[in-house]
Order: C-alpha cells, then sequence, then structure tokens
C-alpha cells in the first residue's frame, strides 16, 4: 500500500516568487492536513481539508493557500515567499475527518529553502 | 501559547529498560491525544492514541496513560529498544470536526543505549 506522497522533495526559491506543494495521500484517504516544522516553532498546524472542503485552518497569513482535488490529491501554495518560509512542509492523510481512533499518516515532507 | 508541553527535550535510557515521555497540555477541549516518532529526513510516525473517554491504552511495548484532571499525558516503552532511538511529538486535537487539526508539543529527543 503506498504511503503520503509529496512532491518535490526539495526546493529552493527566491523571495518574492511563489511556489506549490503537492501531496498525494494514502488510497481511501479523504482527509489532509497541512503542517509546517522549523527549528524555532516546531510543527504547525496550517490547514486541513475533506472532501475538497477547508475544515480548518491554523494562523498563518494569508499568503498560505491549499486546496483538495476530487481525488482527494492536495496542494497548497505560499505567495511572495520570505525568508521565514523556510522549512519542512509535511502532509498528512487520514481516512476520515472526526473520528476518534484513527492516527494520521505523514509523508516525508518538501523542504522549502528560500533565499 | 503553547497548548501542547513536552518540557523535556531529551531522555537518556538504558536498553531493556522503561522510557516514559511525558507532555502536558492546557485546552480543556482536547479529547483525543496522540503520539508520533519521527527519524530524520522522514515525516513523523503515528505510534498510539488514546480518547479522553479512556486512562490507558497499549500496543505492544507503547502504553499511553492519561490524567485528564492533570492535563497530563504519558509514553511508556518496555523494554526500549536501540531503534526507539527518535525524536517523540505528542499531539492533540479537540475532535468532531477539529479532528483534523493537531496541535504538537516540541519534542522529546529519545536515546536508547545498547
Amino acid at each position: 500500500k503506498a504511503g503520503v506522497t509529496q512532491t518535490p522533495r526539495y526546493l529552493i526559491k527566491t523571495r518574492g516568487q511563489q511556489v506549490t506543494l503537492s501531496c498525494s495521500p494514502i488510497s481511501g484517504h479523504r482527509s489532509v492536513s497541512w503542517y509546517q516544522q522549523t527549528p524555532g516553532q516546531g510543527l504547525q498546524f496550517l490547514f486541513e481539508y475533506f472532501s475538497e472542503t477547508q475544515r480548518n485552518k491554523g494562523n498563518f497569513p494569508g499568503r498560505f493557500s491549499g486546496r483538495q482535488f476530487s481525488n482527494s490529491r492536495s496542494e497548497m501554495n505560499v505567495s511572495t515567499l520570505e525568508l521565514g518560509d523556510s522549512a519542512l512542509y509535511l502532509c498528512a492523510s487520514s481516512v476520515v475527518s472526526g473520528g476518534a481512533g484513527y492516527g494520521y499518516t505523514f509523508g516525508s515532507g518538501t523542504r522549502l529553502t528560500v533565499v | 501559547d503553547q497548548q501542547v508541553k513536552q518540557n523535556s527535550p531529551s531522555l537518556s535510557v538504558q536498553e531493556g529498560r522503561i522510557s516514559i515521555l511525558n507532555c502536558d497540555y492546557t485546552n480543556s477541549m482536547f479529547d483525543y491525544f496522540l503520539w508520533y516518532k519521527k527519524y530524520p529526513a522522514e515525516g513523523p510516525t503515528f505510534l498510539i492514541s488514546i480518547s479522553s473517554i479512556k486512562d490507558k491504552n497499549e500496543d505492544g511495548r507503547f502504553t499511553v496513560f492519561l490524567n485528564k484532571s492533570a492535563k497530563h499525558l504519558s509514553l511508556h516503552i518496555v523494554p526500549s529498544q536501540p531503534g526507539d532511538s527518535a525524536v517523540y511529538f505528542c499531539a492533540a486535537s479537540a475532535g468532531g470536526t477539529s479532528y483534523g487539526k493537531l496541535t504538537f508539543g516540541q519534542g522529546t529527543i529519545l536515546t536508547v543505549h545498547p
């Protein structure tokens, strides 16, 4: 059974540019969440999508956005990149959203470096 | 405002002994708790979870204890193995439609010595 796939694994962008990261969840998983991991702030929740609808949103500026497609694949976009956006971006998927007993399965992440 | 706290940045244990990792939370709305293990350059791996209606959940060598009145949970690993060396994160969610929003602690680095 394939795991959560994130592409690309590594990315280098310049300040002011925008970037799109992709996540393919485990087959049958309908909930997809995104997290940002930095040394100073740890793992922070960005947003969660379920059946193409954003269900939860973290405390990030509007430059961070996402979407989910009908096949549950998800993308996140960061516009007008800042140096502080350099981080590991993790995607996680789950069978359901709102059901206890199901842990989220994480992908290996996309390492974004902004220069 | 750090709603989930892991106050021990690191823990060192001898192989075969018990490892106890602790986690405190402040948000009374949290009702579902999870532990994840993370190796460098990989995403976190789900270990075990517990809902607020329970005070203990076991899965093999891993047991999670929840003390709701103290807003405290702990992960026990018995016996500890060198392969358990990793960063351990506790996470919490408010359940319901907020289930997908996990709040993570800062992590504890566990080192198990042979």
